[in-house]
């Protein structure tokens, strides 16, 4: 079956820590997206990668790190950076030239 | 800027009744819109999407949206409404930059279902 697969589905790390989010797709599609979403709120850009090897900052790219090295991966590093890092982070993919994107399973991270 | 505005932030409705949602967007151009559900500590999946055409979409789950432009709304609904429907939904408009698409979301509208 084709999909967005995450992992871990729960992270725990101390204050402090980096911590790497795995996002892998099998759907061949070019683009791909993470996001960060908290309680009450709608889900916010991180960063986002069209093609292999290039990726742009989203709206709140502070704190955030990414590679594309591959079509299929996209890993989210959260760094020491960030300032409030527990949230619940969702990996999405599309195909370049359509519009609508898929969503992973997210990965919840506390930090302590 | 483009943004995204869901004024009802938690809706309470009994199963078989209809259900409205409301979506107001504010975007120059001409909106790809999309409404996502998402079931508590899940992703999100794609109810249906607006591009172009029919302003009336159907979508999965026997959910429909209506576009009115000149309401900027894109408004979700649903004839009868079954306990499973219990979910957080969200709208989004695509803010195309150049070849880059990007969603904007709203904040999203927590719906409950009572038996």
């Amino acid at each position: 079956d084709g999909g967005i697969t995450q992992s871990p589905k729960y992270l725990f790390r101390k204050e402090g820590q980096n911590v790497t989010l795995s996002c892998e797709q099998n759907l061949n599609h070019d683009a791909m997206y993470w996001y960060r979403q908290d309680p009450g709120q709608g889900l916010r850009l991180i960063y986002y990668s069209q093609i292999v090897n290039d990726f742009q900052k989203g709206d709140i790219a502070e704190g955030y790190s990414v590679s594309r090295e591959k079509k299929e991966s996209f890993p989210l590093t959260v760094t020491s950076a960030q300032k409030n890092p527990t949230a619940f982070y969702l990996c999405a993919s599309s195909f370049r030239e359509r519009y609508e994107q898929y969503f992973g399973p997210g990965t919840r991270l506390t930090v302590t | 800027a483009q943004s995204v505005t869901q004024p009802d932030i938690h809706i309470t409705v009994s199963e078989g009744a209809s259900l409205e949602l409301r979506c107001n967007y504010s975007y120059g151009a001409t909106p790809y819109l999309f409404w996502y559900v998402q079931s508590p500590g899940q992703g999100l999946q794609l109810l249906l999407k607006y591009f172009s055409g029919d302003t009336l979409v159907q979508g999965i789950k026997g959910f429909e949206a209506e576009f009115k432009r000149s309401q900027s709304s894109f408004n979700l609904r649903k004839p009868s409404v079954h306990w499973s429907d219990a979910a957080e939904y969200f709208c989004a408009v695509d803010a195309a930059s150049g070849s880059a698409r990007q969603l904007t979301f709203g904040s999203g509208t927590q719906l409950t279902v009572l038996p």
